[in-house]
Protein backbone atom coordinates (compact mmCIF):
# COMPACT_ATOMS: atom_id res chain seq x y z
CA UNK A 1 0.00 0.00 0.00
CA UNK A 2 1.07 3.71 0.08
CA UNK A 3 3.60 5.14 2.21
CA UNK A 4 4.16 8.76 3.09
CA UNK A 5 7.40 10.14 4.37
CA UNK A 6 7.91 13.18 5.85
CA UNK A 7 10.64 15.53 6.75
CA UNK A 8 11.80 17.30 8.55
CA UNK A 9 10.10 16.38 11.84
CA UNK A 10 10.60 19.65 12.88
CA UNK A 11 11.57 22.48 11.43
CA UNK A 12 12.97 26.60 13.31
CA UNK A 13 13.21 29.25 10.94
CA UNK A 14 13.26 33.26 11.66
CA UNK A 15 10.63 35.35 10.43
CA UNK A 16 10.47 36.49 6.97
CA UNK A 17 12.46 33.55 6.14
CA UNK A 18 11.57 30.65 3.67
CA UNK A 19 10.24 27.03 5.00
CA UNK A 20 10.20 24.29 3.31
CA UNK A 21 8.82 20.96 3.93
CA UNK A 22 9.14 17.74 1.92
CA UNK A 23 7.22 14.33 1.15
CA UNK A 24 7.81 11.56 -0.14
CA UNK A 25 5.31 8.82 -1.69
CA UNK A 26 5.29 5.11 -2.84
CA UNK A 27 2.29 4.50 -4.87
CA UNK A 28 2.91 5.76 -8.37
CA UNK A 29 -0.77 6.03 -9.11
CA UNK A 30 -1.46 8.20 -6.30
CA UNK A 31 -2.94 11.54 -7.98
CA UNK A 32 -4.04 14.24 -4.72
CA UNK A 33 -1.90 15.65 -2.49
CA UNK A 34 -2.82 17.85 0.21
CA UNK A 35 -1.42 19.69 2.66
CA UNK A 36 -3.10 20.32 6.69
CA UNK A 37 -1.92 22.60 8.96
CA UNK A 38 -2.63 22.02 12.44
CA UNK A 39 -2.39 24.68 15.42
CA UNK A 40 -1.75 23.24 18.68
CA UNK A 41 -5.06 21.60 20.13
CA UNK A 42 -7.16 22.11 17.14
CA UNK A 43 -8.44 20.38 13.85
CA UNK A 44 -6.04 20.15 10.99
CA UNK A 45 -7.05 22.53 8.20
CA UNK A 46 -6.51 22.48 4.46
CA UNK A 47 -4.46 24.84 3.41
CA UNK A 48 -3.50 23.48 -0.12
CA UNK A 49 -3.42 19.91 -2.30
CA UNK A 50 -2.65 19.92 -5.42
CA UNK A 51 -3.38 17.00 -8.27
CA UNK A 52 -1.47 14.99 -10.73
CA UNK A 53 -1.70 16.74 -13.43
CA UNK A 54 -0.16 19.93 -12.08
CA UNK A 55 3.52 20.56 -11.49
CA UNK A 56 3.28 23.58 -8.87
CA UNK A 57 0.60 25.64 -7.64
CA UNK A 58 0.47 28.50 -5.55
CA UNK A 59 -1.68 31.05 -2.82
CA UNK A 60 -0.12 33.75 -1.54
CA UNK A 61 2.59 33.14 0.36
CA UNK A 62 2.18 29.29 -0.02
CA UNK A 63 3.02 27.06 -2.97
CA UNK A 64 3.28 23.40 -3.98
CA UNK A 65 5.31 21.36 -6.15
CA UNK A 66 5.46 18.29 -7.53
CA UNK A 67 7.39 15.90 -9.25
CA UNK A 68 5.43 12.53 -10.04
CA UNK A 69 9.13 11.19 -11.41
CA UNK A 70 10.66 11.22 -8.21
CA UNK A 71 7.14 10.77 -6.36
CA UNK A 72 8.09 13.85 -4.15
CA UNK A 73 6.15 16.91 -3.21
CA UNK A 74 7.06 19.95 -1.72
CA UNK A 75 5.13 22.68 0.45
CA UNK A 76 7.39 25.88 0.42
CA UNK A 77 5.87 29.09 2.84
CA UNK A 78 7.70 32.24 1.77
CA UNK A 79 7.89 35.31 4.49
CA UNK A 80 6.71 33.47 6.93
CA UNK A 81 5.22 34.77 10.07
CA UNK A 82 4.69 33.67 14.08
CA UNK A 83 1.25 33.02 12.79
CA UNK A 84 2.08 30.04 10.88
CA UNK A 85 4.00 27.79 13.51
CA UNK A 86 1.99 25.08 13.84
CA UNK A 87 2.31 21.41 13.09
CA UNK A 88 1.74 20.81 8.84
CA UNK A 89 0.97 16.89 7.55
CA UNK A 90 1.18 15.83 3.89
CA UNK A 91 -0.75 13.35 2.72
CA UNK A 92 -1.57 11.37 -0.77
CA UNK A 93 -4.23 9.02 -1.62
CA UNK A 94 -3.15 5.29 -1.52
CA UNK A 95 -4.87 1.87 -1.76
CA UNK A 96 -7.94 0.91 -3.66
CA UNK A 97 -10.20 2.33 -1.84
CA UNK A 98 -8.41 5.94 -2.09
CA UNK A 99 -7.95 6.77 1.14
CA UNK A 100 -5.31 9.75 2.49
CA UNK A 101 -2.21 8.38 3.74
CA UNK A 102 -0.43 10.95 6.04
CA UNK A 103 3.17 11.49 6.75
CA UNK A 104 4.21 12.01 10.26
CA UNK A 105 3.85 16.01 10.17
CA UNK A 106 6.46 18.67 11.00
CA UNK A 107 5.94 21.09 13.91
CA UNK A 108 7.07 24.25 12.33
CA UNK A 109 8.25 27.37 14.49
CA UNK A 110 8.55 31.23 13.03
CA UNK A 111 11.00 32.67 15.63
CA UNK A 112 9.96 36.82 15.78
CA UNK B 1 -15.55 26.80 11.99
CA UNK B 2 -19.17 24.28 11.89
CA UNK B 3 -20.22 21.86 9.85
CA UNK B 4 -18.44 18.84 11.06
CA UNK B 5 -18.50 18.92 15.32
CA UNK B 6 -17.77 16.19 17.71
CA UNK B 7 -18.19 15.86 21.25
CA UNK B 8 -17.23 16.00 23.64
CA UNK B 9 -14.17 17.70 23.60
CA UNK B 10 -12.64 15.96 26.50
CA UNK B 11 -13.78 12.48 27.54
CA UNK B 12 -12.34 10.34 30.81
CA UNK B 13 -13.27 6.80 31.44
CA UNK B 14 -11.56 3.97 33.55
CA UNK B 15 -10.24 1.29 32.09
CA UNK B 16 -12.53 -1.71 30.64
CA UNK B 17 -15.00 0.46 30.09
CA UNK B 18 -16.42 1.21 26.34
CA UNK B 19 -16.96 4.97 25.49
CA UNK B 20 -18.65 6.30 22.37
CA UNK B 21 -17.62 9.54 20.62
CA UNK B 22 -19.98 11.43 18.98
CA UNK B 23 -19.27 13.00 15.01
CA UNK B 24 -22.09 14.77 13.28
CA UNK B 25 -22.35 16.60 9.87
CA UNK B 26 -24.41 19.13 8.17
CA UNK B 27 -22.37 19.55 4.86
CA UNK B 28 -25.08 16.95 2.97
CA UNK B 29 -21.65 14.38 2.71
CA UNK B 30 -21.39 10.59 1.51
CA UNK B 31 -18.48 9.86 3.07
CA UNK B 32 -17.08 10.28 7.11
CA UNK B 33 -13.58 8.73 8.50
CA UNK B 34 -12.27 8.94 11.61
CA UNK B 35 -8.78 9.01 12.73
CA UNK B 36 -6.65 8.58 15.53
CA UNK B 37 -3.77 11.09 16.27
CA UNK B 38 -0.87 10.20 18.96
CA UNK B 39 1.88 12.46 19.64
CA UNK B 40 4.43 12.74 16.79
CA UNK B 41 2.20 10.16 14.54
CA UNK B 42 0.11 11.25 11.80
CA UNK B 43 -3.26 10.97 11.40
CA UNK B 44 -3.94 7.18 11.35
CA UNK B 45 -7.43 6.03 9.84
CA UNK B 46 -9.69 3.84 11.99
CA UNK B 47 -13.04 3.50 10.07
CA UNK B 48 -14.65 4.79 7.08
CA UNK B 49 -17.53 4.94 5.82
CA UNK B 50 -18.72 6.03 2.03
CA UNK B 51 -22.60 5.59 2.14
CA UNK B 52 -25.28 5.50 4.77
CA UNK B 53 -25.34 1.52 6.10
CA UNK B 54 -21.75 0.81 4.87
CA UNK B 55 -18.53 0.90 6.48
CA UNK B 56 -15.20 -0.34 6.13
CA UNK B 57 -11.79 -0.88 8.06
CA UNK B 58 -8.93 1.52 8.19
CA UNK B 59 -5.75 0.69 9.22
CA UNK B 60 -6.10 0.34 13.31
CA UNK B 61 -9.33 -0.74 13.55
CA UNK B 62 -9.02 -3.59 15.89
CA UNK B 63 -10.72 -2.24 19.50
CA UNK B 64 -13.24 0.03 17.53
CA UNK B 65 -16.68 -0.22 16.33
CA UNK B 66 -18.66 2.22 14.22
CA UNK B 67 -22.32 2.36 12.90
CA UNK B 68 -23.55 4.61 9.81
CA UNK B 69 -27.71 4.67 10.46
CA UNK B 70 -27.84 8.22 9.15
CA UNK B 71 -25.76 10.25 6.61
CA UNK B 72 -24.98 13.31 9.23
CA UNK B 73 -23.94 10.70 11.99
CA UNK B 74 -20.90 8.42 12.32
CA UNK B 75 -20.05 7.43 16.02
CA UNK B 76 -17.37 5.47 17.12
CA UNK B 77 -16.72 3.21 19.99
CA UNK B 78 -13.84 2.99 21.88
CA UNK B 79 -14.30 -1.03 23.39
CA UNK B 80 -12.71 -2.28 26.12
CA UNK B 81 -10.34 -4.60 24.07
CA UNK B 82 -8.19 -1.42 22.54
CA UNK B 83 -5.09 -1.66 23.83
CA UNK B 84 -4.36 1.88 24.16
CA UNK B 85 -7.11 3.96 24.13
CA UNK B 86 -5.97 7.29 25.44
CA UNK B 87 -5.39 9.43 22.20
CA UNK B 88 -6.77 12.28 20.58
CA UNK B 89 -9.55 11.16 18.08
CA UNK B 90 -10.51 13.21 14.61
CA UNK B 91 -13.56 12.78 12.55
CA UNK B 92 -13.44 13.84 8.96
CA UNK B 93 -16.13 13.99 6.04
CA UNK B 94 -15.47 14.37 2.22
CA UNK B 95 -18.57 15.07 -0.44
CA UNK B 96 -18.09 11.28 -1.75
CA UNK B 97 -15.19 8.88 -1.40
CA UNK B 98 -13.80 10.26 -4.32
CA UNK B 99 -13.62 13.80 -3.73
CA UNK B 100 -10.46 13.23 -1.95
CA UNK B 101 -10.80 16.77 -0.19
CA UNK B 102 -11.96 16.24 3.80
CA UNK B 103 -13.17 18.53 6.42
CA UNK B 104 -12.58 17.40 9.82
CA UNK B 105 -14.14 18.35 13.39
CA UNK B 106 -12.73 19.75 16.63
CA UNK B 107 -11.49 16.35 17.49
CA UNK B 108 -12.00 14.45 20.98
CA UNK B 109 -9.26 13.84 23.62
CA UNK B 110 -10.11 10.96 25.05
CA UNK B 111 -8.20 9.72 28.52
CA UNK B 112 -8.35 6.34 29.79
CA UNK B 113 -6.81 5.36 32.99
Amino acid sequence: GENVEQHPSTLSVQEGDSAVIKCTYSDSASNYFPWYKQELGKRPQLIIDIRSNVGEKKDQRIAVTLNKTAKHFSLHITETQPEDSAVYFCAAIGGSQGNLIFGKGTKLSVKP
Amino acid sequence: DGGITQSPKYLFRKEGQNVTLSCEQNLNHDAMYWYRQDPGQGLRLIYYSQIVNDFQKGDIAEGYSVSREKKESFPLTVTSAQKNPTAFYLCASSMAADSYEQYFGPGTRLTVT
